[in-house]
């Protein structure tokens, strides 16, 4: 069946860097465009990045855009966040998704998260 | 950018009840609403693509409706199992923004 599975989150001083990574399976991860979305504690979902199925197109929620980058191996079937500069507000559990069908359909497959905190 | 706001903010029904939560657009989004249910621990669910468009494995109570601004989720007998937040997300303006609502929470009496 359709998996993913996130790994990397932990605890983090403000200021540092964490690479998150999310290993998918049961599906051809090279087709499809993938998410990253976070829930900080209590809170709703925040959409964080979206990546095209090749890694040509990047796109980037304000809140993130030029502290995280997202990136893909199509080799290895894994998703990457890299999160530099993290801020307290940046606590989260943080989801991959599976873009359902060209950026219009929703997130089909999600993963249990990983959790990410940021103190000091 | 667009904002999206849901209500009521939760709610509280009995089985079998009919529920209605409500979502908004600040800006006409055509059909390209998507709806989620996140069981408490839970990752979220994609229920409903495209406003009204079942997702596979979705059972029938669940339904979707609206364009432009203002859009309905509806759970037709509500079952204990449908104890969740449901989310609400635009995708009009992919593959840049994506943005989502606020929740509503669904409580079972």
């Amino acid at each position: 069946q359709m998996k993913l599975v996130e790994s990397g989150g932990g605890v983090v001083q403000p200021g540092r860097s964490l690479r998150l990574s999310c290993a998918a399976s049961g599906f051809t991860f090279s087709s499809d465009a993938m998410h990253w979305v976070r829930q900080a504690p209590g809170k709703g979902l925040e959409w964080v990045a979206v990546i095209s199925y090749d890694g040509n197109k990047k796109y980037y929620a304000d809140s993130v855009k030029g502290r995280f980058t997202i990136s893909r191996d199509n080799s290895k079937n894994t998703l990457h966040l890299q999160m530099n500069s993290l801020r307290p507000e940046d606590a989260a559990i943080y989801y991959c998704a599976r873009d359902y069908s060209n950026f219009y359909y929703g997130m089909d497959v999600w993963g249990q998260g990983t959790t990410v905190t940021v103190s000091s | 950018d667009i904002q999206m706001t849901q209500s009521p903010s939760s709610l509280s029904a009995s089985v079998g009840d009919t529920v209605t939560i409500t979502c908004r657009a600040s800006q006409t989004i055509s059909t390209y609403l998507n709806w989620y249910q996140q069981k408490p621990g839970k990752a979220p669910k994609l229920l409903i693509y495209a406003a009204s468009t079942l997702h596979s494995g979705v059972p029938s109570r669940f339904s979707g409706s609206g364009s432009g601004k203002d859009f309905t989720l509806t759970i037709s007998s509500l079952q204990p199992e449908d104890l969740a937040t449901y989310y609400c997300q635009q995708s009009y303006t992919s593959p840049e923004m994506f943005t989502f609502g606020p929740g509503t929470k669904v409580e079972i009496k």
